[in-house]
């Protein structure tokens, strides 16, 4: 059974860069069959999707964050992290890591199977 | 403002059924899967529908999904008070070329 575990810093300083580590157990990042993925949620608010890591090693970022973030994987270490620059308070929100199972491989039919329990950073001085 | 269009809140008693719309457009869901999560307080969403209307294992049956044109609709029937969550749907968009999802939506069992 798949695992997902978030970790970095909880407390970031604006105009510095977040950094997240997703470490990943019970299934590999260069698995053909799924996708990762980072999701953020704001205190109170709705998820919004961040970006996605194909097994391929590329990507594909939310067009409202693209200039500031990246996404990468460690495959000897089975992770993948998240680096989002230029953080402003808008930036503080829980971050999920998650895996992106497959209607079939490259397909748009996907969806978010399992979930990190998720970190909270926040952002202030 | 969510590309995907839900109800911010529904009620409903115990042991009745209660459906949660979402709506969007031909760049989402009228052309991809539209899932569904369920989020308790504090907690990792959860899937609970994919693919339209496939449960993953270990999901009660009493959870649904439907999909008709560019819109979708999760139904869970025989409401319980630990059903009480938050819902969200979810789809690629085309458009975007990324997922979207839902502003969510406040299940209460009254």
């Amino acid at each position: 059974q798949v695992q997902l575990q978030e970790s970095g810093p909880g407390l970031v300083k604006p105009s510095q860069t977040l950094s997240l580590t997703c470490t990943v157990s019970g299934d590999s990042i260069s698995s053909p069959y799924y996708y990762w993925s980072w999701i953020r949620q704001p205190a109170g608010k709705g998820l919004e999707w961040i970006g996605l890591l194909y097994s391929s090693g590329s990507t594909n970022y939310n067009p409202s964050l693209k200039s500031r973030v990246t996404i990468s994987g460690d495959p000897s270490k089975n992770q993948f992290s998240l680096n989002l620059n230029s953080v402003t308070a808008a930036d503080t929100a829980v971050y999920f890591c998650a895996r992106v199972g497959l209607a079939a491989a490259g397909d748009n039919h996907n969806w978010f199977d399992a979930w990190g329990q998720g970190i909270l950073v926040t952002v202030s001085s | 403002q969510s590309v995907l269009t839900q109800p911010p809140s529904v009620s409903e008693a115990p042991r009745q059924r209660v459906t949660i719309s979402c709506s969007g457009s031909s760049s989402n869901i009228g052309n991809n899967a539209v899932n569904w999560y369920q989020q308790f307080p504090g907690k990792a969403p959860k899937l609970l529908i994919y693919y339209d209307d496939l449960l993953p294992s270990g999901v009660s049956g009493r959870f649904s999904g439907s999909k008709s044109g560019t819109s979708a609709s999760l139904a869970i029937s025989g409401l319980q008070s630990e059903d009480e969550a938050d819902y969200y749907c979810a789809a690629w968009d085309d458009y975007l070329n990324g997922v979207v999802f839902g502003g969510g939506t406040k299940l209460t069992v009254l």
